[in-house]
């Protein structure tokens, strides 16, 4: 079995300040890892994904994500960030020995950057 | 850019209705699932298609069919609508090169049973 846990309802942070969005998953085997954003009216966008490699990742509007073995935990970052950030994040897991191509979400976290 | 369109934004619907929800996708994508969106659940798999004429059940297919007769169209179909289905439904697609694990999704369609 695969799961996510998105531990935060909200985060909210000051524009310009880093930020985080927690993720920690569970699967048998290795996972894949991935994290999606939701503006508002609009559906679901690709951000990043962990498949192999460097434990950091680089994904889209200047994010980047941490995977850590030990800690099983995908934590989604970004330096500095802006208003325009504010939206509904997804993290989301598939594990590689699951033959199919389904992914396991969390329940979302929603980021509010204030001005 | 991949396009994923959903036939309706909104829907009110009443008690024991049959509803459809119209997914097409315009990159020729293998894949096609339908999710369900409910505040604090995230989303939840309904059903999917590796391909036309085949289907896989999700997390959750129970009150719902589906219908792939044409690889860029993927239907949802509530036999008898109830009010526990009132939902945000999301369809999305993928390619199965690359592991496939790339959603696109619509933009969603938000349905009210009365």
């Amino acid at each position: 079995a695969q799961s996510v846990a998105q531990p935060e309802d909200q985060v909210n942070v000051a524009e310009g300040n880093p930020l985080t969005v927690k993720c920690t998953y569970s699967v048998s085997g290795n996972p894949y890892l991935f994290w999606y954003v939701q503006y508002p009216n609009r559906g679901l966008q690709f951000l990043l994904k962990y498949i192999t490699g460097d434990n950091l990742v680089k994904g889209s509007y200047g994010f980047e994500a941490e995977f850590n073995k030990s800690q099983t935990s995908f934590h989604l970052k970004k330096p500095s960030a802006l208003v325009s950030d504010s939206a509904l994040y997804f993290c989301a897991v598939r594990d590689i020995t699951n033959a199919g191509n389904m992914l396991t979400f969390g329940g979302g976290t929603r980021l509010m950057v204030k001005p | 850019d991949v396009k994923v369109t959903q036939s309706s934004r909104y829907l009110v619907k009443r008690t024991g209705e049959k509803v459809f929800l119209e997914c097409v996708q315009d990159m020729d994508h293998e894949n096609m699932f339908w999710y369900r969106q409910d505040p604090g659940l995230g989303l939840r798999l309904i059903y999917f298609s590796y391909d036309v004429k085949m289907k896989e059940k999700g997390d959750i297919p129970e009150g719902y069919s589906v219908s792939r007769e044409k690889k860029e169209r993927f239907s949802l179909i509530l036999e008898s609508a109830s009010t526990n289905q009132t939902s945000m439904y999301l369809c999305a697609s993928s390619t199965q090169q690359g592991g496939g694990e790339k959603l696109f999704f619509g933009s969603g369609t938000q349905l009210s049973v009365l």
